[in-house]
């Protein structure tokens, strides 16, 4: 089973500074998706970017790209100038087929704090 | 506006109790999926469907079952052989392409009285 690791619980981050959110993974796959979600207060999931393992670039949504090291099978998450509402819960996620269709793999999360 | 709408928000229930927790969706989507999200612990999927009349098992599927009757809805019913039915519920759907994201509802907090 592919499973998906989150090693920080938490983290801080000033405003208008960079945040890096960590998250590896496992898997026998060589095409696959990943994911970032954001869970703010209101429980909301917010999707905040996808990144394809067979393209090579990483992807970028605004203040937010990823690093995806495939042979490392790391997916880190950046966040570039936080702002107060970035203070959410953090998850990455890894798609995986099931039976005719797909699913997703959660990591635990990270809580990001944005201190002012 | 097209999404998914689970309902109610906050649900009690009562020892010996079976609940069920709505959810619906206008995105045209095949595919649904219910998560329980315990502290500490993300998503965990209980069940999801591809199609209409066809659902199947995910890792904690013990004490839940469901239903698809129809594309739009895919109720989660909590038995009272769930022991520890205590959590926050999330409702999922997606489309078929595996690049797509699940979009979720809102969630059902449910709680033991």
């Amino acid at each position: 089973a592919q499973t998906v690791t989150q090693s920080q619980p938490e983290m801080s981050v000033q405003e208008a500074e960079t945040v890096t959110l960590s998250c590896t993974y496992d898997t026998s796959e060589s095409d696959y998706y990943l994911f970032w979600y954001k869970q703010p207060p209101s429980r909301q999931m917010i999707l905040v970017i996808r990144q394809e393992a067979y393209k090579q670039q990483n992807a970028t949504e605004n203040r937010f790209s990823v690093n995806f090291q495939k042979a490392a099978k790391s997916f880190s998450l950046k966040i570039s100038d936080s702002q107060l509402g970035d203070a959410a819960m953090y998850f990455c996620a890894y798609r995986f087929i099931l039976n005719s269709g797909y699913a997703l793999n959660f990591g635990k999360g990270t809580s990001l704090l944005v201190t002012p | 506006d097209g999404g998914i709408t689970q309902s109610p928000k906050y649900l009690f229930r009562k020892e010996g109790q079976n609940v069920t927790l709505s959810c619906e969706q206008n995105l045209n989507h095949d595919a649904m999926y219910w998560y329980r999200q315990d502290p500490g612990q993300g998503l965990r999927l209980i069940y999801y469907s591809q199609i209409v009349n066809d659902f199947q098992k995910g890792d904690i599927a013990e004490g839940y079952s469901v239903s698809r009757e129809k594309k739009e809805s895919f109720p989660l019913t909590v038995t009272s052989a769930q022991k520890n039915p205590t959590a926050f519920y999330l409702c999922a759907s997606s489309s078929g392409p595996g690049n797509q994201p699940q979009h979720f509802g809102d969630g059902t907090r449910l709680s033991i009285l």
